[in-house]
């Protein structure tokens, strides 16, 4: 079956660039909307964006300035960028298949610190 | 933006009790696009329910959607003890942005 997972640095300086990469593997990321949420500790979840297989993409209006998610067919990948982080950018991150997501990564956790 | 509103935040049950959980939308869900997830600590969260009554793959019979345009409902008939958990409403019906609800806390009372 489909299995999800997130990868990258766990620690981030403010004001640079968060980069998560998802790696989709059981099945092809050729189909679907892929999404990326966070979780800030001990609060709820926040829906960052989408991307379809396609590569049209949608955001979350008040991280949109902020945030990339692009797609790698060949690699069976997609990506998050995040720009000019701060200490409210930490949180757990997941990537996740599908408008109603049935597929979950385990999320990764991201520390905005200095 | 869809604003997604859950209550009650905390639900106090007790095991073999009846759970009812409200989401109101601030405007009309398309084709009720609206999805319930149940988030254990620690976990990611798992889909429940899709296109506002579905139950998703391996879900027991226990747990039920209902609603449409701006009012949507999960309940689950008895709480067994691995029920209790945090659970969230989505829209993904707006062309806009997808949201998430703030999360309803069931524990054990």
């Amino acid at each position: 079956q489909v299995q999800l997972q997130e990868s990258g640095p766990g620690l981030v300086k403010p004001s640079e660039t968060l980069s998560l990469t998802c790696t989709v593997s059981g099945g092809s990321i050729s189909s679907y909307y892929w999404s990326w949420i966070r979780q800030p500790p001990g609060k709820g979840l926040e829906w960052i964006g989408y991307i379809y297989y396609s590569g049209s993409t949608n955001y979350n209006p008040s991280l949109k300035s902020r945030v990339t998610i692009s797609v790698d067919t060949s690699k069976n990948q997609f990506s998050l960028k995040l720009s000019s982080v701060t200490a409210a950018d930490t949180a757990v991150y997941y990537c996740a298949r599908g408008a109603a997501a049935a597929r979950w990564g385990q999320g990764t956790l991201v520390t905005v610190s200095s | 933006e869809i604003v997604l509103t859950q209550s009650p935040g905390t639900l106090s049950l007790s095991p073999g009790e009846r759970a009812t959980l409200s989401c109101r939308a601030s405007q009309s869900v398309s084709s009720s696009y609206l999805a319930w997830y149940q988030q254990k600590p620690g976990q990611a969260p798992r889909l429940l329910i899709y296109g506002a009554s579905s139950r998703a793959t391996g879900i027991p019979d226990r747990f039920s959607g209902s609603g449409s345009g701006t009012d949507f409902t999960l309940t689950i008939s008895r709480l067994e003890p691995e029920d209790f958990a945090v659970y969230y409403c989505q829209q993904y019906g707006s062309s806009s942005s997808w949201t998430f609800g703030q999360g309803t806390k069931v524990e054990i009372k």
